[in-house]
């Protein structure tokens, strides 16, 4: 099994829709999450940082299920500028960002 | 404030020549990290600095491969006798602390091409 997996989609939903992504890791001990967005060809940027109660930042959501062991990230009201790569990140070891381990991305293509 | 400089953007090299990459991180960040992503892949670590720690160079893919950084300033990422499967987009990022709440910052990568 992957250290941290993700459906590579793509996923195709018009403007105006809901979409959720989720990402699964293996390591239990697993001390943070992120969310990071990768237009083409450019460089990946930090989304929003999952916390444990969840977290909202406008029209996205992230949330932890540390029993299930994946985050989720939820957008609302999907803009054509949704269009990219999203990355899930975690950190495997408490107290140090030494071993980020990536996902290879989930693709979201928001169709006018 | 400046984000990540990497330098050059775009650098397409003869196989068998030596490149080097450069990357400014951003001013206060103690910890800097190269990848690499080819086309279509997903982010490879290749190596980790933070401060004046031994670098973590577990991810580096051979011995043509090497970094270096100054204090806590500039690094460069020196690929010897490239090959044509080095061609790829040589990303660096920049955060705050090694520790687990600080966000990377990545830098606009440099796009390296083999022929």
């Amino acid at each position: 099994r992957k250290e941290v997996e993700q459906d590579p989609g793509p996923f195709n939903v018009p403007e105006g829709a809901t979409v959720a992504f989720n990402c699964t890791y293996s390591n239990s001990a697993s001390q943070s999450f992120f969310w990071y967005r990768q237009d083409c060809r450019k460089e990946p940027k930090l989304l929003m940082s999952v916390y444990s109660s969840g977290n909202e930042d406008g029209r996205f959501t992230a949330q932890l299920n540390r029993a299930s062991q994946y985050i989720s990230l939820l957008i609302r009201d999907s803009k054509l500028s949704d269009s990219a790569t999203y990355l899930c990140v975690v950190t495997p070891n408490a107290g140090n960002n030494r071993k980020l381990i990536w996902g290879l991305g989930t693709s979201l293509a928001v169709n006018p | 404030g400046a984000g990540v400089s990497q330098s050059p953007s775009n650098k397409v090299t003869e196989k068998g020549k030596d490149v080097e990459l450069r990357c400014d991180p951003i001013s206060g960040h103690t910890a800097l990290y190269w990848y690499r992503q080819r086309l279509g892949q997903g982010l490879e670590f290749l190596i980790y600095f933070q401060g004046n720690s031994a670098p973590d160079k577990s991810g580096l893919p051979s011995d043509r491969f090497s970094a270096e950084r100054t204090g806590e300033s500039v690094s460069t990422l020196t690929i010897q006798r490239t090959q044509q499967e080095d061609s790829a987009v040589y990303l660096c990022a920049s955060s705050l602390a090694p520790t687990n709440n600080s966000p990377l910052h990545f830098g606009n990568g440099t796009r390296l091409t083999v022929t």
